[in-house]
């Protein structure tokens, strides 16, 4: 079945650190990929997606690249700050028929000034 | 402004006892979610909808029941089948088609933690 795997954290950084949290993936078919943050107490939100293989997605200073050879989407960030501070989630979406999204476990990032 | 919302933000439950949780969008979106999470843990769907009327059961439905009577509307009963309700519910909701079929985002509340008294 289809799966997301990431890394486990927590991962700490200082403050204008390079950041890369590991995500890969499993599907059968041509899957939409997500990350999303949820800041403390909140709920999740979007940060970026990409659609088919190769799109890069990008928001905040955040990038991914929907690699299909590798089946990877792996996170990255040039210079992390304090605010960044949270839980990430890589998702992924498969079927033309199912409107499920498939969640990984979740990261959680501290920044450290 | 469009979003989601959820209430109550913090809720309450005795022994024995059903609670429901409310999800309201205004987004116009057809599709809707109910996920549970659980500190360390990624998100479990419990039930979501993709039409008005009509739901199916997610991964851990067991304890939890659903009802879809209007488009913006999908309130979620945690009831006294559910042994070990404390977590945090966060409801969510999607377009149901983009063009050519391809998956829409989900856009998420802020989120209600349930803790059992």
């Amino acid at each position: 079945g289809n799966s997301v795997t990431q890394m486990e954290g927590p991962v700490t950084l200082s403050e204008e650190a390079f950041l890369t949290i590991n995500c890969t993936y499993t599907a059968t078919g041509y899957p939409s990929l997500f990350w999303y943050v949820q800041y403390p107490g909140e709920g999740l939100q979007l940060l970026l997606k990409a659609t088919k293989a190769d799109d890069k997605g990008s928001n905040k200073g955040f990038e991914a690249t929907y690699r299909k050879e590798t089946t990877s989407f792996h996170l990255e960030k040039g210079s992390v700050q304090v605010s960044d501070s949270a839980v990430y989630f890589c998702a992924l979406s498969d079927s033309w028929r199912d409107d499920k999204i498939i969640f990984g476990k979740g990261t959680r990032l501290h920044i450290l000034p | 402004d469009g979003g989601i919302t959820q209430s109550p933000k913090y809720l309450f439950r005795k022994e024995g006892q059903n609670v429901t949780l409310s999800c309201e969008q205004n987004l116009n979106h057809d599709a809707m979610y109910w996920y549970r999470q659980d500190p360390g843990q990624g998100l479990r769907l419990i039930y979501y909808s993709q039409i008005v009327n009509d739901f199916q059961k997610g991964d851990i439905a067991e304890g939890y029941s659903v009802s879809r009577e209007k488009k913006e509307s999908f309130p979620l009963t945690v009831t006294s089948a559910q042994k070990n309700p404390t977590a945090f519910y966060l409801c969510a909701s999607s377009i149901k088609w983009q063009l050519g079929g391809r998956k829409e985002t989900q856009y998420f509340g802020p989120g209600t933690r349930l803790l059992v008294l």
